[in-house]
C-alpha cells in the first residue's frame, strides 16, 4: 500500500510569488491535514479536509488556502510569499480524521528568498 | 494559540535507562492523544495513542500515561535505545482537529 506522497520535495521561490503544493493520501483515506513545521514551533496546524470540505482551520492568514479533490488528493496554495513562510510543509492522511492516527508524507521543503 | 505544549525542547538519557517525555494541553475538549516520532528528512510516524477514557496504554517499551485532571500526558520509554534518538511530538485531537506540540529532541547515549 503506497504511503502519503507529497510533491515537490523541495522548492525555492521568491518573495511575492505564489506556490502550490500537492498531497496524495493513502488509498481509502478521506481526511487530509496540512501542517507547517518550523524550528522551535513544532507542527502548526493549517487546515483539514474531508470529502472535499474544509472541516477545520488553524490560525494562518488568508494567503494560505487549500482544497481537496474528489479522489481525496489535496493541494495547498500560498500566495504573496514571505520570507517567514520558509518551512517544511507536511501533509497527513487518515481514514476519518476522528480519533485515528494520521500518516504523514515526507513533506515539501519550501525556501523563500 | 499553543493548545499543546512540550516544555522541554531536548532530553538526553543513557542507553538502558528510562526516558520520560512530557506534554501539557489546555483544551479540555481533547479526547484522543497521540505520540509521534520524527527522524530527520522524514515525516512523523505514529508511535502510540490513548483515549481520554483511559489513563494508561502500553505497547512494548512504550507507555503513555494520561492525567486528565492535570491536563498532562507523558511517554515513557524503557529501556531506552540509541535508535530511539529522534524528535517526539505529542498530539491531541478533538472533533477531527489534531494539534501538535513543538517537539522534544531525545538523545539516547550508548
Amino acid at each position: 500500500k503506497a504511503g502519503v506522497t507529497q510533491t515537490p520535495r523541495y522548492l525555492i521561490k521568491t518573495r511575492g510569488q505564489q506556490v502550490t503544493l500537492s498531497c496524495s493520501p493513502i488509498s481509502g483515506h478521506r481526511s487530509v491535514s496540512w501542517y507547517q513545521q518550523t524550528p522551535g514551533q513544532g507542527l502548526q496546524f493549517l487546515f483539514e479536509y474531508f470529502s472535499e470540505t474544509q472541516r477545520n482551520k488553524g490560525n494562518f492568514p488568508g494567503r494560505f488556502s487549500g482544497r481537496q479533490f474528489s479522489n481525496s488528493r489535496s493541494e495547498m496554495n500560498v500566495s504573496t510569499l514571505e520570507l517567514g513562510d520558509s518551512a517544511l510543509y507536511l501533509c497527513a492522511s487518515g481514514r476519518t480524521g476522528r480519533n485515528t492516527e494520521a500518516f504523514f508524507g515526507q513533506g515539501t521543503r519550501l525556501t523563500v528568498v | 494559540d499553543q493548545q499543546v505544549k512540550q516544555n522541554s525542547p531536548s532530553l538526553s538519557v543513557q542507553e538502558g535507562r528510562i526516558s520520560i517525555l512530557n506534554c501539557d494541553y489546555t483544551n479540555s475538549m481533547f479526547d484522543y492523544f497521540l505520540w509521534y516520532k520524527k527522524y530527520p528528512a522524514e515525516g512523523p510516524t505514529f508511535l502510540i495513542s490513548i483515549s481520554s477514557i483511559k489513563d494508561k496504554n502500553e505497547d512494548g517499551r512504550f507507555t503513555v500515561f494520561l492525567n486528565k485532571s492535570a491536563k498532562h500526558l507523558s511517554l515513557h520509554i524503557v529501556p531506552s535505545q540509541p535508535g530511539d534518538s529522534a524528535v517526539y511530538f505529542c498530539a491531541a485531537s478533538a472533533n477531527n482537529d489534531m494539534r501538535f506540540g513543538a517537539g522534544t529532541r531525545l538523545t539516547v547515549k550508548p
